[in-house]
């Protein structure tokens, strides 16, 4: 079956440019997560979705980030005036559970670089 | 807030022998604990997880997990490492509030020949 699904895999940017990261959840997934992974680091919790509630926007680092989920479906995470800080493996999960128990399912990642 | 420790950022084992990575919690509630391993150029999966009820947890690929709430430790270990064990590992706990998951910074577990 498909897994979660994030593109594109690299992108390389330059700095002060705005960057769009999509992540497609697997179907039927009521909650999805936003992670950032520096080089070397663990991850960074961004920002969490729960179906209709509102998001847990607590981990944004600053108000360059954003993310939106349509439904239970697509999300997307913008950055917008990239800075070199931003460069890093960013992250998206979906969990079938609504409860904090549920196991998380990973995409691959999108690679950001920021020159 | 809640936080998560792993101490070694690398650890190195030989084939055969005893697999141990320390992960260590802070949580002023009943914690919800997670496993989770990356290996080389794959995605996170979930190794094993503790939420309630028997403390010493099984995952997949012959590994489990104690969780000690005296220590406030959720220690992983390993009978005998294989080669294929080498990865990345990271320790995880939710948030008390609701969903949001604290990881730890990973150790990456090396195994020798």
């Amino acid at each position: 079956g498909a897994g979660v699904s994030q593109s594109p895999s690299n992108k390389v940017t330059e700095k002060g440019k705005d960057v769009e990261l999509r992540c497609d959840p697997i179907s039927g997934h009521t909650a999805l997560y936003w992670y950032r992974q520096r080089l070397g680091q663990g991850l960074e919790f961004l920002i969490y979705f729960q179906g209709n509630s509102a998001p847990d926007k607590s981990g944004l680092p600053s108000d360059r980030f954003s993310a939106e989920r349509t439904g239970e479906s697509v999300s997307t995470l913008t950055i917008q005036r990239t800075q070199q800080e931003d460069s890093a493996v960013y992250l998206c999960a979906s969990s079938r559970s609504s409860g904090r128990g549920g196991e998380q399912f990973f995409g691959p990642g999108t690679r950001l670089t920021v020159l | 807030a809640q936080s998560v420790t792993q101490l070694g950022s690398h650890v190195s084992v030989s084939e055969g022998a005893l697999v141990l990575l320390r992960c260590n919690y802070s949580s002023s509630v009943p914690p919800y604990l997670f496993w989770y391993v990356q290996y080389p150029n794959q995605g996170l999966q979930l190794l094993l997880k503790y939420t309630t009820g028997a403390t010493l947890v099984k995952g997949i690929n012959g590994f489990e997990a104690e969780f000690k709430k005296s220590e406030t430790s959720f220690h992983l270990t390993k009978p005998s490492a294989h080669m294929s064990d080498a990865a990345e590992y990271f320790c995880a706990v939710t948030d008390t509030g609701g969903f949001k998951t604290i990881f730890g910074a990973g150790t990456r577990l090396f195994v020798k020949a």
